[in-house]
């Protein structure tokens, strides 16, 4: 099965750090994604990337960074925290298959993320 | 732009009865399209998906989900719930083969309830 870890269930900083999310899948999946989860609005795409050292924006990249160094892994950053990025943060990884993203993604258990 | 609706954000169903789940796209070629499910606090699991061929395609926990072009839909049924079965419900609609790289368009989610 795959699996896909991301390094902290809960998480609580405050306004204006630097804020990592790290995600690790041990599928060697090309394909790699960050979504961020809020009530009623569903899960919105922040960034994605296809390859290492490569990204791509989301949906909603604003206030948002991220890295890829090593093919297993993608990191989400927050350069100065703010409330309003307080949300569930659910990382995924698909295949390359045919196409960029027409393989299932596979997610993992999300960070719940808490800004003071 | 692509987009998923699914427009009961709550259904109630009762313990053995059948089950119905709405989710409506729009996308400018063949999508491909996902229902994942997410228990509380954790990740998303996919259920199934559908990427061509036979439109009533199978899943996993008996799940199954019928793609109609003419009605942009594809919908999630279950001859039978369970209340394990009480979880947020996600459809999802991804780009056609050769569509470049982008994530996932998901839905809002809907709130399964089990009455037992």
């Amino acid at each position: 099965d795959v699996k896909v870890t991301q390094s902290s269930r809960y998480l609580v900083k405050r306004t204006g750090e630097k804020v990592f999310l790290e995600c690790v899948q041990d599928m060697d999946h090309e394909n790699m994604f960050w979504y961020r989860q809020d009530p009623g609005l569903g899960l919105r795409l922040i960034y994605f990337s296809y390859d290492v050292k490569m990204k791509e924006k989301g949906d909603i990249p604003e206030g948002y960074s991220v890295s890829r160094e090593k093919k297993e892994r993608f990191s989400l950053i927050l350069e100065s925290a703010s409330t309003n990025q307080t949300s569930m943060y659910l990382c995924a990884s698909s295949s390359k298959g045919d196409s960029y993203s027409n393989q299932p993604q596979h997610f993992g258990d999300g960070t719940r993320l808490s800004i003071l | 732009a692509q987009s998923v609706t699914q427009p009961d954000i709550h259904i109630t169903v009762s313990e053995g009865a059948s089950l119905e789940l709405r989710c409506n796209y729009s996308y400018g070629a063949t999508p491909y399209l996902f229902w994942y499910v997410q228990s509380p606090g954790q990740g998303l699991q996919l259920l199934l998906k559908y990427f061509s061929g036979d439109t009533l395609v199978q899943g996993i926990k008996g799940f199954e989900a019928e793609f109609k072009r003419s009605q942009s839909s594809f919908n999630l049924r279950k001859p039978s719930v369970h209340w394990s079965d009480a979880a947020e419900y996600f459809c999802a609609v991804g780009p056609y083969s050769g569509g470049g790289a982008d994530g996932l368009t998901f839905g809002k989610g809907t709130h399964l309830i089990i009455q037992p």
